[in-house]
């Protein structure tokens, strides 16, 4: 069945530290893949997305490359902020059989930023 | 801009008990979710209405029922509570199913 897998956290980073996330899915077909972000006694945020292969997502200074070869879309940031302190969630929404068209979570990843 | 309102925020059952968790949506979205976030768990889907009038299941739905209202409200009902659907209930919404998310800031269940 389809899957996502991501990093186990928690993740501790300095300010200004360069930021990887890693993302690998298993999926029938060409899926569609998200980052969501969920801040404190929030709900998700849809962060950034890709459509098909090779497609790179962005937003906020994050960004995710769709990489059919290696199904993965790992999630990346140059330098990080202390408010970018959230956990991170990868999913799929896969376009093929029974679960189309739903979105499957990753477990998802805690990133804590300090000053 | 409310986006999805869910209702409570936060709820103590004793097992046995039942109670319905309200979802409303104001962005005119076709398709509503429910899923739950556990420890570990990421979230699961539990029931989903790709439209008004329908509903199907998702990959935990057992202990749940839902209600699709009208094209705004979908509700989440859970008959007899369990100390297993201890968890943090949250309620989505998209334009059509296939496109992204929004959702709710989430109920916080705890089932003694």
């Amino acid at each position: 069945g389809n899957s996502v897998t991501q990093m186990e956290g928690p993740v501790t980073l300095s300010e200004e530290a360069f930021l990887t996330i890693n993302c690998t899915y298993t999926a029938t077909g060409y899926p569609s893949l998200f980052w969501y972000v969920q801040y404190p006694g929030e709900g998700l945020q849809l962060l950034l997305k890709a459509t098909k292969a090779d497609d790179k997502g962005s937003n906020k200074g994050f960004e995710a490359t769709y990489r059919k070869e290696t199904t993965s879309f790992h999630l990346e940031k140059g330098s990080v902020q202390v408010s970018d302190s959230a956990v991170y969630f990868c999913a799929l929404m896969s376009n093929y059989g029974g679960s189309q068209g739903n979105l499957i979570f990753g477990k998802g990843t805690k990133l804590s930023v300090k000053p | 801009n409310a986006g999805v309102t869910q209702t409570p925020k936060f709820q103590v059952l004793k097992t046995g008990q039942s109670m319905t968790l309200q979802c409303a949506q104001d962005m005119n979205h076709n398709s509503m979710y429910w899923y739950r976030q556990d420890p570990g768990m990421g979230l699961r889907l539990i029931y989903y209405s790709a439209s008004e009038g329908t509903t199907d299941k998702g990959e935990v739905p057992n202990g749940y029922n839902v209600s699709r209202l009208n094209k705004r409200e979908f509700s989440l009902r859970l008959e007899s509570a369990a100390p297993s659907q201890t968890s943090v209930y949250f309620c989505a919404s998209s334009v059509n199913r296939g496109r992204g998310l929004f959702f709710g800031s989430g109920t916080q269940l705890s089932v003694l």
